[in-house]
């Protein structure tokens, strides 16, 4: 099974706009961390945001959010107020504590921003 | 303070040669994560390493390829009798410890060629 899924491989948002980007994850690990990655063109990986499995709170860091649903395994990205600068590909990623530490990535989402 | 350093960015190596990938992690980082990203492609996981040990190697394929990360020097990920199929972006991780809320940090990547 996909330890990370992302469904989404291309969106599309108007620029000032909110978009969600989707990720599934499957773990039976109790303790996990969720992480979302941004790849522009260049092709660096730019670390955007944390979210922990006893987390209570969703994570916020400026424009991006996390809106985690334990129960759902989900862990949407949300941006807000989109910028041009925000087209890239996005990668949700997570690591399981207790079984290995190595981080699992999914497939991406492409996300462009229009004028 | 420095990041995750890669090089070469760009290697182009003809078929049978051999691929050396050199990263030195962040300052006070011990932990080593390399991926490998093939066009329109999320990372794969391919080897996880502590100072002179590696901790999992589960995504490495069994022949040609082989890393390490020494005591003294940078983590090398070497490739041995290159194919057209190992033309890839070769990304590197570090992180400072275990742990489900340590991120880690990416290096710029070597995108091999193989010719």
């Amino acid at each position: 099974a996909q330890k990370i899924t992302q469904t989404q491989p291309g969106m599309f948002v108007q620029e000032k706009e909110a978009v969600t980007l989707d990720c599934t994850y499957d773990t039976s690990d109790p303790s996990y961390g969720l992480f979302w990655y941004k790849q522009p063109s260049s092709g660096e990986m730019i670390f955007l945001i944390y979210q922990g499995s006893y987390d209570q709170q969703n994570a916020t860091e400026g424009r991006y959010s996390l809106n985690f649903q334990k129960a759902r395994k989900s862990a949407n990205l949300v941006i807000s107020a989109s910028q041009l600068g925000d087209s890239a590909m996005y990668f949700c990623a997570m690591r399981e504590v207790n079984t290995g530490n190595q981080f699992y990535f999914g497939t991406g989402t492409s996300l462009t921003v229009i004028p | 303070n420095a990041g995750v350093m890669q090089n070469p960015r760009h290697l182009v190596r003809r078929r049978g040669q051999e691929a050396r990938l050199r990263c030195s992690p962040m300052k006070g980082h011990s932990h080593v994560y390399w991926y490998r990203q093939l066009p329109e492609e999320g990372l794969k996981f391919m080897v996880y390493l502590q100072k002179e040990n590696i901790i999992d190697e589960s995504g490495m394929p069994k022949e040609r390829f082989s890393a390490e990360f020494p005591k003294e020097g940078p983590s090398i990920l070497r490739i041995q009798q290159v194919v057209r199929g190992d033309s890839a972006a070769y990304f590197c991780a570090s992180s400072q410890k275990q742990g489900e809320n340590t991120e880690a940090f990416f290096g710029q990547g070597t995108r091999l060629t193989v010719v």
